[in-house]
C-alpha cells in the first residue's frame, strides 16, 4: 500500500464547528490533490498543489480551504461545517516522474455534519 | 477538455467468470496515459493497471487487462477469473501531457456472486 495517510477516517460533528482533515505521505511527493466523493461515488477535485505554499481550487466549488507549508503536509480546513459537507473526502498524491502521473490514494475520511 | 465515461454504472459476475468494464474518454492530447483504480468497499483506493498511449500493446496484470483502441478512444478492462474480492468499485482515469491532474469516470460498481 502507498505511504499517503489520513486522520481522522471518521468524524461526526455538529453544525458549525471548524475542522481539519489530515493528509500526509512519506513519499517525498510533490504534488497533492484532495478529492470529495459524493454519495454515489463520483469523484470531485477541489484542490490541489503542485508544491509548497502552492495551492489550487480544483474542478468543483467547495468553501474549505488547503495549506502546504511542509511538502508531506497537505490538510484540509472548514471554518464552519454544514450538514452539506457531509462527505467522504480522499487525499492523493504523485510525482513527476517521466511523463506517468499515476496518483497514491490516502484511506479517505468519513465526514457527516449534523 | 478531456472527459472520461463509464456508462455501465453497474455490473455483475460469478465467480470464475470473466467480465469487460467499459471506458471511453475524449482528448485532442496524442500524449497521455489511462489507468484503472479499485476502490473495495470502505477500503483505500488503488490502482489496478496503466496503458501509455504510445504503446500499442495492451496491457496486462495477472488476471487483470486492458483492451486499448487509440483510435476509438476506448479502454476497456477485463477481470478474468474473478474472484470474491475483485468486488468494488472501478473508476477508469486519464492522464495527459503535463497536466499531472487525473480526469476520472463515474466508476462501475462490480458485484461477484459466487
Amino acid at each position: 500500500e502507498a505511504d499517503i495517510y489520513q486522520t481522522p477516517r471518521y468524524l461526526v460533528i455538529g453544525t458549525g464547528k471548524k475542522i481539519t482533515l489530515e493528509c500526509s505521505q512519506t513519499m517525498g511527493h510533490d504534488k497533492m490533490y484532495w478529492y470529495q466523493q459524493d454519495p454515489g461515488m463520483e469523484l470531485h477535485l477541489i484542490h490541489y498543489s503542485y508544491g509548497v505554499n502552492s495551492t489550487e481550487k480544483g474542478d468543483l466549488s467547495s468553501e474549505s480551504t488547503v495549506s502546504r507549508i511542509r511538502t508531506e503536509h497537505f490538510p484540509l480546513t472548514l471554518e464552519s461545517a454544514r450538514p452539506s459537507h457531509t462527505s467522504q473526502y480522499l487525499c492523493a498524491s504523485n510525482e513527476f516522474s517521466g511523463r506517468l502521473n499515476e496518483q497514491f490514494f490516502g484511506p479517505g475520511t468519513r465526514l457527516t455534519v449534523l | 477538455a478531456q472527459t472520461v465515461t463509464q456508462s455501465q454504472p453497474e455490473m455483475s459476475v460469478q465467480e470464475a467468470e470473466t467480465v469487460t468494464l467499459s471506458c471511453t474518454y475524449d482528448t485532442s492530447e496524442s500524449d497521455y496515459y489511462l489507468f484503472w483504480y479499485k476502490q473495495p468497499p470502505s477500503r483505500q483506493m488503488i490502482l489496478v493497471i496503466r496503458q501509455e498511449a504510445y504503446k500499442q500493446q495492451n496491457a496486462t496484470e495477472n488476471r487483470f487487462s486492458v483492451n486499448f483502441q487509440k483510435a476509438a478512444k476506448s479502454f476497456s478492462l477485463k477481470i478474468s477469473d474473478s474472484q470474491l474480492g475483485d468486488a468494488a468499485m472501478y473508476f477508469c482515469a486519464y492522464g495527459g501531457g503535463s497536466n499531472y491532474k487525473l480526469t476520472f469516470g463515474k466508476g462501475t460498481l462490480l458485484t461477484v456472486n459466487p
